[in-house]
């Protein structure tokens, strides 16, 4: 079975920083690799993906993450966070076939403060 | 090109009564899946429909069921509610294959009293 960890419930950090929300992943066979973004009262957003290939994501609003299969980790970063980046995220695996439900974290709450 | 929909927003219902959310999937979209999130938790996975039929489903007992239709909409119907099913609903719609994806409605909040 797949399983994701979130390993910091909430991150502060000031706007203009850099920050890394870390993802690590169980699976015994190969997935693909999600991150989407949850602002308040809202639905999910995709940020970017992971499939195949080069191992360097770049995704929506400057963010970008780094699949790195011996650590099975997915870090989601972004150089320079806005105020505007405060939400929830989300890391997430699926697993192929006919089904191809996701497998969240339970998320990371960013908080950009000024 | 309309996004993921659902109803409705907000939704107050009493213990033991039953609930249907609706959810109208993107163009172009035949699979439509469905989550809970409860409150401080990630969204979980509760089933999916392909062409009008289930092909999988999470850990959800079976008074969590569901209906997609020729226009590939979609419902959840949730009997004998409990207070426990105060959450987040989620729906999302995709093409089918692997890593396609999956478009997000803006959920619907139920509240069991």
């Amino acid at each position: 079975a797949q399983s994701v960890t979130q390993l910091d419930s909430q991150v502060p950090v000031f706007e203009e920083a850099p920050v890394e929300l870390r993802c690590n992943y169980s699976s015994s066979v190969s997935v693909y690799l999600f991150w989407y973004v949850q602002y308040p009262n809202q639905g999910l957003q995709l940020l970017l993906k992971y499939l195949s290939g080069s191992t360097l994501v770049k995704g929506i609003n400057g963010f970008e993450a780094e699949f790195n299969k011996s650590q099975t980790s997915f870090h989601l970063r972004k150089p320079s966070v806005h105020i505007s980046d405060t939400a929830e995220y989300f890391c997430a695996v699926q697993k192929g076939g006919a089904t191809n439900k996701l497998i969240f974290g339970t998320g990371t709450l960013l908080a950009v403060q000024p | 090109e309309t996004g993921v929909t659902q109803s409705p927003t907000h939704l107050i219902k009493t213990r033991g009564q039953q609930v249907t959310l609706r959810c109208s999937s993107q163009s172009g979209h035949n699979t439509v899946s469905w989550y809970q999130q409860a409150l401080g938790q990630g969204p979980q996975f509760i089933f999916q429909y392909y062409r009008e039929e289930e092909n999988g489903r999470g850990n959800f007992p079976p008074r969590f069921s569901g209906l997609q239709f020729p226009n590939y909409s979609s419902e959840l119907n949730v009997n004998a509610l409990e207070l426990d099913d105060s959450a987040l609903y989620l729906c999302a719609s995709r093409t089918a294959g692997s890593g396609t994806e999956a478009f997000f409605g803006q959920g619907t909040r139920l509240t069991v009293v």
